[in-house]
């Protein structure tokens, strides 16, 4: 248990459906962050958050919508996806991405959620 | 960006061996340098990490290394125990596009310790 949870675990959904991912962190952290692991692929950052504004977008498309509402919930909203965004989606939380050489920027990662495009 | 390449992809051992993987980064810049291990259905879990200004760090069976000049650094596991199977990744962490400071992740070593 790191004190980073997601639901649903499991998601299976139409291109036409739209869906919506839960992370939340009990860790007392500031930023919280979404990515994208699919097989045989390095871990793909999504998005950012830092004090519930967004502080990086890596070029994700727009079928992809985060939504953080305080510094302990991060949200995923899921639109008309495609096949090939079939993935884990895992969601992160640290302490203060902004630090320097000093701080603390461990990062923390929930189970995930498998998600499946038909 | 950063860029980090990993190797090997996959690696197998028998109980009590050791095992190192290998990773190279590209931005001088970058500062940490964290490893996960992340076991089937779970999501990566840190289990060591090592700072810019610091060349090795020891955790009981587990060490890394690094050197900056050569940008690369390296996880080292030593008397590898079944449990120990699992999906390593190295990591670098460097200023992303809007300021805040980011993990730029290798694709990871399968690692699989034979009883």
């Amino acid at each position: 248990e790191t004190g980073v949870t997601q639901t649903p675990r499991h998601l299976v959904m139409g291109m036409t459906n739209k869906k919506s991912l839960k992370c939340e962190q009990h860790l007392g952290h500031n930023a919280m962050y979404w990515y994208k692991q699919s097989a045989k692929k390095p871990l793909e950052l999504m998005f950012v958050y830092n004090f519930k504004e967004q502080t990086e977008n890596n070029s994700v498309p727009s079928r992809f919508s985060p939504e953080c509402p305080n510094s302990s919930h991060l949200f995923l909203h899921l639109h008309t996806l495609q096949p090939e965004d079939s993935a884990l989606y895992l969601c992160a939380s640290s302490q203060d991405p902004l630090a320097g050489t000093d701080g603390s920027y461990e990062q923390y990662f929930g189970p995930g959620t498998r998600l499946t495009v038909t | 960006g950063e860029n980090v390449e990993q190797h090997p992809s996959t690696l197998s051992v028998q109980e009590g061996d050791s095992a190192v993987i290998k990773c190279t980064y590209s931005d001088s810049a970058s500062n940490y340098f964290p490893w996960y291990k992340q076991e089937l259905g779970k999501g990566p879990q840190l289990i060591i990490d090592i700072r810019s200004n610091v060349g090795e760090k020891k955790d009981q069976r587990i060490a890394v290394t690094l050197n900056k000049t050569a940008k690369h650094f390296s996880l080292h596991i030593t008397e590898t125990q079944p449990e120990d199977s699992a999906v390593y990744f190295c990591a670098a962490r460097g200023k992303g596009a809007g300021g805040s400071y980011i993990p730029t992740f290798g694709r990871g070593t399968s690692l699989i310790v034979h009883p």
